[in-house]
């Protein structure tokens, strides 16, 4: 149980597009998904928080208007990468949590490359 | 202010060699403690949640400990397949804070 999916696993896109990851929880209902990345060799940092049919809550220094989400089901939670640029490229990881004792259950992460 | 330090950032060991990695941790009301097993390219791998101190739990060749101030995930006659990153994370008030984690690497 507790599995967690993510769409693209890679992606590789050009500067200035915008770039849709989707995170799933297969068997179990997320009230709240998280969102990470993971620059290499280095530790997780959380983006946002995303609760289902209310807006994320951002991390400091997370540029709301750059990293969009969307958590519009219990099952479903979508990041957009707006306009990206080559900094952008990174591991990006979802968690999803069902409620209860504040496990979280990861995806297997999306690598994006922006050229 | 959260915060996690985990110790050795890299670790080596023989096959067979039993060891421990530590999480010594701050946290402002500490609801849990979180062990994950990160392989390269992959999410993280839930392991264990340790809830208070004295807390003990084990998997296999993996047994974790918690005490006030820290965590010890112990290995037992580790195998090669158990090289990978090992993350604690604690969540207080917050969210989940993460360590940078231990690289194991066991030799055959």
């Amino acid at each position: 149980g507790a599995v967690v999916s993510q769409h693209p696993s890679r992606v590789i896109c050009k500067s200035g597009t915008s770039v849709k990851i989707e995170c799933r929880s297969l068997d179990f209902q997320a009230t709240t998904m998280f969102w990470y990345r993971q620059f290499p060799k280095q530790s997780l940092m959380l983006m946002a928080t995303s609760n289902e049919g209310s807006k994320a809550t951002y991390e400091q220094g997370v540029e709301k208007d750059k990293f969009l989400i969307n958590h519009a089901s219990l099952t479903l939670s979508t990041l957009t990468v707006t306009s990206a640029h080559p900094e952008d490229s990174s591991f990006y990881i979802c968690s999803a949590w069902g409620g209860g004792n504040y496990e979280q259950y990861f995806g297997p992460g999306t690598r994006l490359t922006v050229t | 202010e959260d915060q996690v330090t985990q110790s050795p950032e890299a670790l080596r060991l023989q096959e067979g060699e039993s060891s421990s990695l530590n999480c010594s941790y701050t946290v402002s009301g500490l609801r849990g403690l979180f062990w994950y097993r990160q392989d390269p390219g992959k999410g993280p791998e839930f392991l264990f949640t340790l809830y208070s101190a004295g807390e003990e739990k084990e998997k296999e060749r993996l047994k974790a400990t918690l005490t006030k101030k820290e965590s010890f995930l112990h290995i037992t006659a580790p195998k090669p397949e158990d090289s990978a990153t090992y993350l604690c994370a604690v969540t207080g008030a917050n969210n989940l804070f993460f360590g940078t984690g231990t690289r194991l690497t066991v030799i055959p």
